[in-house]
C-alpha cells in the first residue's frame, strides 16, 4: 500500500530555531507539493515541485523558507529562522498526472514557542 | 480570480439522514478540474473525486454522489444514509487551465466540518 510519509509527525520548536520537515514520495510520483493548513488560512499551497524542479513557490515566505528536492525520492521543507506564526499543520502530497489526484501524508504538526 | 466557496462551516446529522454539502466555484477557465478531498479526525486527507470542466454528468459512488450544474458554478456533495464513520472535515478544491497551463496547483475551499451523530 503505497503512502507518502512525513517526518517528524510533531515539532516543538522555540522561535529562532531551524526547522527541517522532510517527505518521501509514493515511488514514481514525479509532482510533490507542500502545503500548509492553519485555522485562519485553511489549506495554502506553499511549492511544488515536479522532475524535481520547482514549478511554483508563490505560496512560501522567501525570507524564511525554503523547499528543495535533493532526490526523486525526498523532499524538504525549512523554515529557518522559525516564528510562532509558522505552527502548523504542513502536508506533503504527491501526484502523477497533471492536475490529477495528489495523494497526501500524514502531516507535521509544528508548534513554535 | 479563482476561488471556492464553502458556505456551511459546520453540518449536524443524525445516522442515517441524508446530508448534502454545497461547493461554489469562480473561475475564469473553461478548462478546469474539481476535486473533494475527506479529512477525518486522523488528519491525512483522503481523495473522493475529480472531476473535469467539460463532463457534466453527476456521478455516484456507493452512498456518495456528486452534483455538477456549470450554469451556477456549483459541484455538491451528496452523503445518502449517513454514517458515523462519515464525520469528518470536508474540502471541495479547484485546479485551473489543467493540461494546457500544466498546472497541478489546487484552490482549497474552507472545509465543511460533518458530525455524524448516533
Amino acid at each position: 500500500d503505497a503512502r507518502v510519509t512525513q517526518t517528524p509527525r510533531h515539532k516543538v520548536t522555540e522561535m529562532g530555531q531551524e526547522v527541517t520537515m522532510r517527505c518521501q514520495p509514493i515511488l514514481g510520483h514525479n509532482t510533490v507539493f507542500w502545503y500548509r493548513q492553519t485555522m485562519m488560512q485553511g489549506l495554502e499551497l506553499l511549492a511544488y515541485f515536479r522532475n524535481r524542479a520547482p514549478l511554483d513557490d508563490s505560496g512560501m515566505p522567501k525570507d524564511r523558507f525554503s523547499a528543495e528536492m535533493p532526490d526523486a525520492t525526498l523532499a524538504t521543507l525549512k523554515i529557518q529562522p522559525s516564528e510562532p506564526r509558522d505552527s502548523a499543520v504542513y502536508f506533503c502530497a504527491s501526484g502523477l498526472v497533471v492536475a490529477g489526484e495528489q495523494f497526501f501524508g500524514p502531516g507535521t504538526r509544528l508548534t513554535v514557542l | 480570480a479563482q476561488k471556492v466557496t464553502q458556505a456551511q462551516t459546520e453540518i449536524s446529522v443524525v445516522e442515517k439522514e441524508d446530508v448534502t454539502l454545497d461547493c461554489v466555484y469562480e473561475t475564469r477557465d473553461t478548462t478546469y478540474y474539481l476535486f473533494w478531498y475527506k479529512q477525518p479526525p486522523s488528519g491525512e486527507l483522503v481523495f473522493l473525486i475529480r472531476r473535469n470542466s467539460f463532463d457534466e454528468q453527476n456521478e455516484i459512488s456507493g452512498r456518495y454522489s456528486w452534483n455538477f450544474q456549470k450554469s451556477t458554478s456549483s459541484f455538491n456533495f451528496t452523503i445518502t444514509a449517513s454514517q458515523v464513520v462519515d464525520s469528518a472535515v470536508y474540502f471541495c478544491a479547484l485546479s485551473e487551465g489543467g493540461l494546457s497551463y500544466n498546472t497541478d496547483k489546487l484552490i482549497f475551499g474552507t472545509g465543511t466540518r460533518l458530525q455524524v451523530f448516533p
